[in-house]
C-alpha cells in the first residue's frame, strides 16, 4: 500500500519569499516520489522526481526538494518566489504500477 | 507538437445520458490512464491500461469503462451519468508501465453532470 499526505492545503508566501511545500509518504516498498505542478486550467506538468540516485533532487523552475527515509518526507523547496509560482502542487508516489497523488497544496504569490 | 489531446475541453451532460471522453497520445506511449480530479481529493486512478489491448480498474472505477484498441487512443465512457461525476477528467500516458515512470498529462475535460 502506498499514500501520500500534504500537510496544508493552502500556502500564501511574498514574492522573493522560500517556498517549502510539505509532502509525507507512506510505502512498503522503496518508493518514487514525484511532484506535479498545475497552472490554472492546465494539465499537470512534472517538476521533479526522485529515483533513489541522489537523495536532493533538483527539478525545473528552480524548485528542488530531499528525500528523507528516516522522516519519510520529500519536501518542496524554492529559495526565491516569483509571481509566476502561483499554482497547485502535487505530491505524488509510485510503488507499483500506479501513482498515488496528495490531495494538492496552493500556492499564492503576494507582490 | 507531440502530446495528449482530450475532447471536448468541457460538458454539461443530463444525468442518465452516456458519455464518452476521448484521449489521443502520439508519443507511442505502452501505458495510459485515467484519472478524475476533485477539490480537497487530488487525482484518483479510474482506470488504467498498460498497454493496447489490456486494461485494468484503478481505485474509483465504479460507472466508468474503458477500451484500449490501440496504443494511441483510450477513450473513457459513462454509461449513464449521475451527478457525483462531475468532475475534472484527465488522460495520461507513460512510455512503459509499471514503477516510477513519469505520467505525462492532457488538459482535462471539465464534466458538469445535472
Amino acid at each position: 500500500a502506498q499514500s501520500v499526505t500534504q500537510l496544508g492545503s493552502h500556502v500564501s508566501v511574498s514574492e522573493g519569499a522560500l517556498v517549502l511545500l510539505r509532502c509525507n509518504y507512506s510505502s512498503s516498498v522503496p518508493p518514487y516520489l514525484f511532484w506535479y505542478v498545475q497552472y490554472p486550467n492546465q494539465g499537470l506538468q512534472l517538476l521533479l522526481k526522485y529515483t533513489s540516485a541522489a537523495t536532493l533532487v533538483k527539478g525545473i523552475n528552480g524548485f528542488e526538494a530531499e528525500f528523507k527515509k528516516s522522516e519519510t518526507s520529500f519536501h518542496l523547496t524554492k529559495p526565491s518566489a516569483h509571481m509566476s509560482d502561483a499554482a497547485e502542487y502535487f505530491c505524488a508516489v509510485s510503488a507499483d504500477y500506479k501513482l498515488s497523488f496528495g490531495a494538492g497544496t496552493t500556492v499564492t504569490v503576494r507582490a | 507538437i507531440a502530446g495528449i489531446t482530450q475532447a471536448p475541453t468541457s460538458q454539461i451532460l443530463a444525468a442518465g445520458r452516456r458519455m464518452t471522453l476521448r484521449c489521443t497520445q502520439d508519443m507511442r506511449h505502452n501505458a495510459m490512464y485515467w484519472y478524475r480530479q476533485d477539490l480537497g481529493l487530488g487525482l484518483r486512478l479510474i482506470h488504467y491500461s498498460n498497454t493496447a489491448g489490456t486494461t485494468g480498474k484503478g481505485e474509483v472505477p465504479d460507472g466508468y469503462s474503458v477500451s484500449r484498441a490501440n496504443t494511441d487512443d483510450f477513450p473513457l465512457t459513462l454509461a449513464s451519468a449521475v451527478p457525483s461525476q462531475t468532475s475534472v477528467y484527465f488522460c495520461a500516458s507513460s512510455r512503459l508501465a509499471g514503477v516510477g515512470n513519469e505520467q505525462f498529462f492532457g488538459p482535462g475535460t471539465r464534466l458538469t453532470v445535472l
